[in-house]
């Protein structure tokens, strides 16, 4: 079956911009997460969908980042008024279950946000 | 205190050799642990999953947990360039349902 994807895979904007970045989770998984990777760092946590509902916000940095995943399944990370410090690559990843034992998650290809 | 550490290397071995990394978790109620292969470019690669104190080994990838000392390891043996990558120790908390990564290790098997 066909792995996590992600949309764009590159995505250059300038500063102000507003922009959407679009995951597809394998069929099933019920858990979805988004993550914000900077170079030389491991992936930092953003927010976590239990099907439809948005379970864990807390990673979001401010107001002007959202995301929505309205049928339980493709999940949209939209961000306002961007500035450059948003650069970074956005990781989506999937889980089928979220109990933590057998919780094992997979991850997309990113898509790299440039601001400019 | 870093929630998960990892040493960020460069961890240098040469072709063949046992690559040892390592990585500290700080909260006692983790479950679960996951190691990552992370080529320059890509995304993370699930490797290793381990649940429970001990060893849990799969072909020449070896994952070692010791809750009591916080502590969980990955060997790999047999090491070759294409292992040469940046290794990321995730940890899963129930309680919160988050995966914690640390920064992660970049290994360099040397030809």
């Amino acid at each position: 079956g066909a792995g996590v994807s992600q949309t764009p895979s590159n995505k250059v904007t300038e500063k102000g911009k507003y922009v959407e970045l679009r995951c597809d989770p394998i069929s099933g998984h019920t858990a979805l997460y988004w993550y914000r990777q900077s170079l030389g760092q491991g992936p930092e946590f953003l927010i976590y969908f239990q099907g439809t509902g948005a379970a864990d916000d807390s990673g979001l940095p401010n107001d002007r980042f959202f995301a929505v995943r309205p049928e339980g399944s493709v999940s949209t990370l939209k961000i306002q008024r961007t500035e450059r410090g948003d650069s970074a690559v956005y990781l989506c990843a999937s889980s089928p279950r979220t109990s933590g034992i057998d919780g094992e998650q997979f991850f997309g290809p990113g898509t790299r946000l440039t601001v400019l | 205190q870093k929630e998960v550490e990892q040493n960020s290397g460069p961890l240098s071995v040469p072709e063949g050799a046992i690559a040892s990394l390592n990585c500290t978790y700080s909260d006692r109620g983790s479950q679960s642990f996951f190691w990552y292969r992370q080529y320059s470019g890509k995304s993370p690669e699930l490797i290793m999953s381990i649940y429970s104190n001990g060893d849990k080994e799969d072909g020449r990838f070896t994952a070692q947990l010791n809750k009591a000392s916080q502590y969980v390891s990955l060997l790999i043996r047999d090491s070759q360039p294409s292992d040469s990558a940046t290794y990321l120790c995730a940890v899963f908390t129930s309680g919160t349902y988050k995966y914690i990564f640390g920064t992660g290790t970049r290994l360099k098997v040397l030809a």
